[in-house]
């Protein structure tokens, strides 16, 4: 039972518009939120994050909002640019646990 | 600053084969996470060092052991391999025990034939 979901396995958007990812958890004690972004060949690089106390964290192109109430976060990048073009992951954890649990991942395609 | 690192880099071995895999946090960060990645899924937790101690343990079957050495790197092992065992195997360290942002390595890409 996945605990952390990605609905959507790929999204393709044009240059210069704006990417919105998506991501569902079931956990209640989840209080963290992570995204990372991963190129083939490498590991995951951190994005941004957010703890349940926020409904919204930004960072330069990149916003996280919060729905506590829906279970349900999100990823604006704006404006989104070719070399954004990669798998993104929404992990989430309490933030005194062991563990991330990763969702399946988006593949994001930013065309030119 | 080196990052994290992990060896090696590509591992392709027999079933029922031993490995080790190796990963050396980031200089100062005392915690060690270990993730196997397959295909088309996202990572998913195995194990978390902390100060050299066992904190925490995925659902792996007792064949995935690791350990943390006194200069925190790690080790994980896994033994009578399986063709299911066959993924990207992912390292990542924090500084503490909490789960802010973790940093992860490049990954051990296991196939096992």
């Amino acid at each position: 039972d996945q605990q952390v979901k990605q609905n959507s396995p790929s999204l393709s958007v044009q240059e210069g518009r704006i990417s919105i990812l998506n991501c569902d958890y079931t956990n209640s004690m989840f209080d963290y939120f992570l995204w990372y972004k991963k190129y083939p060949a490498e590991g995951p690089t951190f994005l941004i994050s957010i703890s349940s106390i926020k409904d919204k964290n930004e960072d330069g192109r990149f916003t996280v909002f919060l729905n506590k109430s829906a279970k349900h976060l999100s990823l604006h990048i704006v404006p989104s640019q070719p070399g954004d073009s990669a798998v993104y992951f929404c992990a989430a954890s309490d933030l005194y646990g062991q563990n991330f649990v990763f969702g399946p991942g988006t593949r994001l395609s930013v065309l030119p | 600053d080196a990052g994290v690192t992990q060896s090696p880099t590509h591992l392709i071995k027999t079933r029922g084969q031993h490995v080790t895999l190796r990963c050396s946090p980031i200089s100062g960060h005392k915690s060690v996470s270990w993730y196997q990645q397959v295909l088309g899924q996202g990572p998913q937790f195995i194990f978390q060092y902390y100060e050299k101690e066992e904190r925490g343990r995925g659902n792996f079957p007792d064949r995935f052991s690791a350990r943390q050495f006194p200069n925190y790197s790690s080790e994980l092992n896994v033994n009578a391999l399986l063709l299911g065992d066959s993924a990207l195997y992912l390292c990542a360290s924090t500084w503490g025990l909490e789960n802010t942002e973790a940093f992860f390595g490049q990954g051990t890409r296991l196939t096992v034939v």
